[in-house]
């Protein structure tokens, strides 16, 4: 199955700032990506996806880079907010698979 | 006019027991997920359910069980609750086997 993980558990920023958190994934055939967004006490919320056939993608105020080569992703997000402040997970499924493996979540703290 | 809504919301309860997790969506979708998330907050796929085909984590012991009444339904039931139980739950659903999810906001399950 998929393998994904994020570098670090625990991004500390400042208001204003942009976040970049970071996620590797091991199965070269996965063909879709996706980030969620979990606030304290709530349940993980879609934020953006990604296809294997596109580098990068925009949102609002948020931007996901693939880097197929050395099996990387990456969220970006703009002007750090404290209304930012949440575990952010990649999730990737096996090809072929309808069920996403998460990674073990990136704690984004913004400090204002 | 919550999208997915799970019940209760806490649920304390002694080894041994029997509880369920009732779970809701009022989206339409036809394909519904449960999750566990543990203290480290890793999320870890339990069951997917449609109308067609039910996919079991072969890592969930066989003390839980989902039940779907219907289309817009998926309850949790679990037999003996164990220690090693105690986490969070999450109910998902999406449309289709989309990989684009909403989660309720879910219960956290305490054994004693």
């Amino acid at each position: 199955g998929e393998s994904v993980g994020l570098h670090l558990p625990t991004l500390s920023v400042q208001e204003g700032d942009n976040s970049i958190i970071n996620c590797a994934y091991s199965n070269s055939a996965s063909d879709y990506f996706i980030w969620y967004k979990q606030e304290s006490g709530k349940g993980p919320q879609f934020i953006i996806d990604i296809r294997s056939n596109m580098d990068k993608r925009q949102g609002q105020r948020v931007t996901v880079l693939l880097n197929k080569t050395v099996k990387h992703l990456s969220l970006q997000i703009a002007a750090t907010q404290p209304g930012d402040s949440a575990v952010y997970f990649c999730a990737a499924p096996a090809r072929g698979s309808y069920i996403p493996t998460f990674g073990r979540g990136t704690s984004l703290i913004v400090h204002p | 006019d919550t999208a997915v809504s799970q019940t209760p919301k806490y649920l304390v309860t002694q080894m041994g027991n029997d509880k369920s997790i009732k779970c809701e969506q009022n989206l339409g979708h036809d394909t519904m997920y449960w999750y566990k998330q543990d203290s480290k907050k890793f999320l870890k796929i339990m069951f997917s359910y449609n109308n067609k085909e039910l996919i079991i984590n072969e890592t969930v012991p066989n003390r839980f069980s989902p039940k779907s009444p219907d289309k817009a339904h998926l309850n949790l039931h679990i037999n003996s609750l164990e220690l090693g139980d105690s986490a969070v739950y999450f109910c998902a659903s999406s449309r289709d086997r989309s990989l684009e999810q909403y989660f309720g906001p879910g219960t956290r399950l305490t054994v004693t």
